[in-house]
This record gives structure tokens, C-alpha cells and sequence, in this order.
């Protein structure tokens, strides 16, 4: 059973340019969510996504966009990049909200994001 | 908003029991999450506690307040794969569903 898979893995870009980050979530998963993780700290919220819709979104600018495709997977998309975009960017999955579960998040490996 | 507290750094010896505590502030709480992450690796879940009490999973423990705002994991008979950084992580429910937020990470250090 595959779990989260990411791609691309590491990345260079220069500030201005724009990015898309892939992202499959685990088999049986339907939610997927969007961090961003700066070195030193803990992944932020940017948004989630759940029947091809954004659900949920924190604190980023329309710059960051996403979509979720039939199957689940998940596109981050990044437009006019900036120094400070360069980041871990991580993508958890997980099932359908149920009170009754634990909303356990399984995360990919992340993309590495370096804008110079 | 939404915001958690948790210590930056905490050192401890090999076979040690320690506690790394998170408060929090949130609307819509629903529960509270830890997660373990090694250098360069993926975020982890530990625990989940949704109740107020002890969580128990082998040398894990977490504990949540509700009316305290207030939870922490326990870890007990540390070994030097325990280094890595540990965040909190509220679950909240909103109008739009379920959202996680994570504290900016405890990073344990355990020495021989």
C-alpha cells in the first residue's frame, strides 16, 4: 500500500517565476491538505481539499492556489515566487471527517522549495 | 485565531522520563494531536486525545485538560531514536469541516 507520494522532491526556482507541487495521497484517502514548513518550524496551514473543492484555508496569500483532481491527488501551485517561499512543503492525506476517528494526518516526504 | 505553546528545546539522558507540554487557543476544538519528526524526515502521528485523561501507547503518553487548554506527551524510557522534534496539533471544527493546526515543535535532544 503506497502512502503519500510528493514530487518533485527538491526544487530551484527564481523569485517571479511560478511552481506546481504533485501530490497522491494514501490509498482510501479522499482529504488532502496543504503545509508549508519553514526550517526550524512547524507546518503551517495553507489549505485542503476535499471533493475537488478547497475546504479550508490559512493564512496565504491568493498566490498560492490548489486543486484536487477526480482521483484525490492534489496540485499546490505557487505564482510570482518569492525568497520567502522557500520552504518544506508537505501534503497529508487523510479520510473523510468522522467524529469518530482521530483526523490522523499521513504525510508525504515533501518538496523542497528554493527560490533564489 | 488559533495558537499553541510549546517549549522550543527540551535536553534529557537515555532511559529518562520526559514531558513536553502544549497550551492552546482555538475555537471549534475537537482535539488534540502529537506528531514526532525526525531531520528530514515526514511528520508522524503519536497520539490523539479527544477527552480529557491519559492516552497510553506503549512508551507514549498524552494527556489533554479541555478546561485547561492544556495537554502534553509523556515519553518514557527515552532512547536516542527519540531525538526529534514533537509538535501539538489542534484539530478545530468549523463550518468548512475539520482543519489541523501545528505548534511550532518541541526539539528533544536526548544525551547518553
Amino acid at each position: 500500500d503506497a502512502g503519500v507520494t510528493q514530487s518533485p522532491t527538491h526544487l530551484i526556482k527564481t523569485r517571479g517565476q511560478q511552481v506546481t507541487l504533485r501530490c497522491s495521497p494514501k490509498s482510501g484517502h479522499d482529504t488532502v491538505s496543504w503545509y508549508q514548513q519553514a526550517l526550524g518550524q512547524g507546518p503551517q496551514f495553507i489549505f485542503q481539499y476535499y471533493e475537488e473543492e478547497e475546504r479550508q484555508r490559512g493564512n496565504f496569500p491568493d498566490r498560492f492556489s490548489g486543486h484536487q483532481f477526480p482521483n484525490y491527488s492534489s496540485e499546490l501551485n505557487v505564482n510570482a515566487l518569492l525568497l520567502g517561499d522557500s520552504a518544506l512543503y508537505l501534503c497529508a492525506s487523510s479520510s473523510t471527517d468522522s467524529p469518530a476517528n482521530t483526523g490522523e494526518l499521513f504525510f508525504g516526504e515533501g518538496s523542497r522549495l528554493t527560490v533564489l | 485565531g488559533q495558537s499553541l505553546e510549546q517549549p522550543s528545546e527540551v535536553t534529557a539522558v537515555e532511559g529518562a522520563i520526559v514531558q513536553i507540554n502544549c497550551t492552546y487557543q482555538t475555537s471549534g476544538f475537537y482535539g488534540l494531536s502529537w506528531y514526532q519528526q525526525h531531520d528530514g524526515g515526514a511528520p508522524t502521528f503519536l497520539s490523539y486525545n479527544a477527552l480529557d485523561g491519559l492516552e497510553e501507547t506503549g512508551r507514549f503518553s498524552s494527556f489533554l485538560s479541555r478546561s485547561d487548554s492544556y495537554g502534553y506527551l509523556l515519553l518514557q524510557e527515552l532512547q536516542m531514536k527519540d531525538s526529534a522534534s514533537y509538535f501539538c496539533a489542534v484539530r478545530s471544527l468549523n463550518t468548512g469541516g475539520f482543519k489541523t493546526i501545528f505548534g511550532a515543535g518541541t526539539r528533544l535532544f536526548v544525551k547518553a
